[in-house]
């Protein structure tokens, strides 16, 4: 079993549905969490860290999952510009090594 | 916020050569550098981690003679492609941990190289 896995979709979806990624971890000594967005051949920027009690920036919700190891992406009102392919990061203990998910495609579609 | 600077962005060599790959912090000091590679529509790999003023530690299967890693100072850190082949046509991105006041940084990846060796 891989130790951070994400479905690589990709997720197609009109502008204004509401959609969901999950990212799985296998470490359960795993720490802490990040959100990435990669646009296509550009590198990764943060989109957010999840936090254990969740975390909401505008459209954009995390949440962490620890009985169950999984972190969560919610995107409300898709917007076209939201189409990238979605990263996750998990650290594990205080080695400061993350482990990057495979990413998950999104299309957002008119 | 903090910014890694990465150079080149793009580069073309022919097989056989050496590609050097900087990364900088511009503006805190990275102790710890980490360097991936991407090969399309796949993940980051992790290659190796660099730690100033020490040796690199290398992931399985990454050959540390032909990705040299030096890490000279708190600002920058090097990868050296050596004798590079076609198959290590790569994108290929380094990435610090901020900590510290900004911890919710995360990682901040350089903006890449993207190499191709023909």
């Amino acid at each position: 079993r891989k130790e951070v896995e994400q479905d690589p979709g990709p997720f197609n979806v009109p502008e204004g549905a509401t959609v969901a990624f999950n990212c799985t971890y296998s470490n359960s000594a795993s720490q802490s969490f990040f959100w990435y967005r990669q646009d296509c051949r550009k590198e990764p920027k943060l989109l957010m860290s999840v936090y254990s009690s969740g975390n909401e920036d505008g459209r954009f919700t995390a949440q962490l999952n620890r009985a169950s190891q999984y972190i969560s992406l919610l995107i409300r009102d898709s917007k076209l510009s939201d189409s990238a392919t979605y990263l996750c990061a998990v650290e594990t203990g205080g080695s400061y090594i993350p482990t990057f998910g495979r990413g998950t495609s999104l299309i957002v579609h008119p | 916020g903090a910014v890694v600077s990465q150079h080149p962005s793009r580069v073309i060599c022919k097989s056989g050569t050496s590609v050097k790959i900087e990364c900088r912090s511009l503006d805190f000091q990275a102790t710890t550098m980490f360097w991936y590679r991407q090969f399309p529509k796949q993940s980051l790999m992790l290659m190796a981690t660099s730690n100033e003023g020490s040796k690199a530690t290398y992931e399985q299967g990454v050959e540390k003679d032909k990705f040299l890693i030096n890490h000279a100072s708190l600002t920058l850190s090097t990868l050296t492609v050596t004798s590079a082949h076609p198959e290590d046509s790569s994108f290929y991105i380094c990435s610090a941990r901020v900590g510290g006041r900004l911890a919710d940084y995360g990682y901040t990846f350089g903006s890449g190289t993207r190499l191709t060796v023909v």
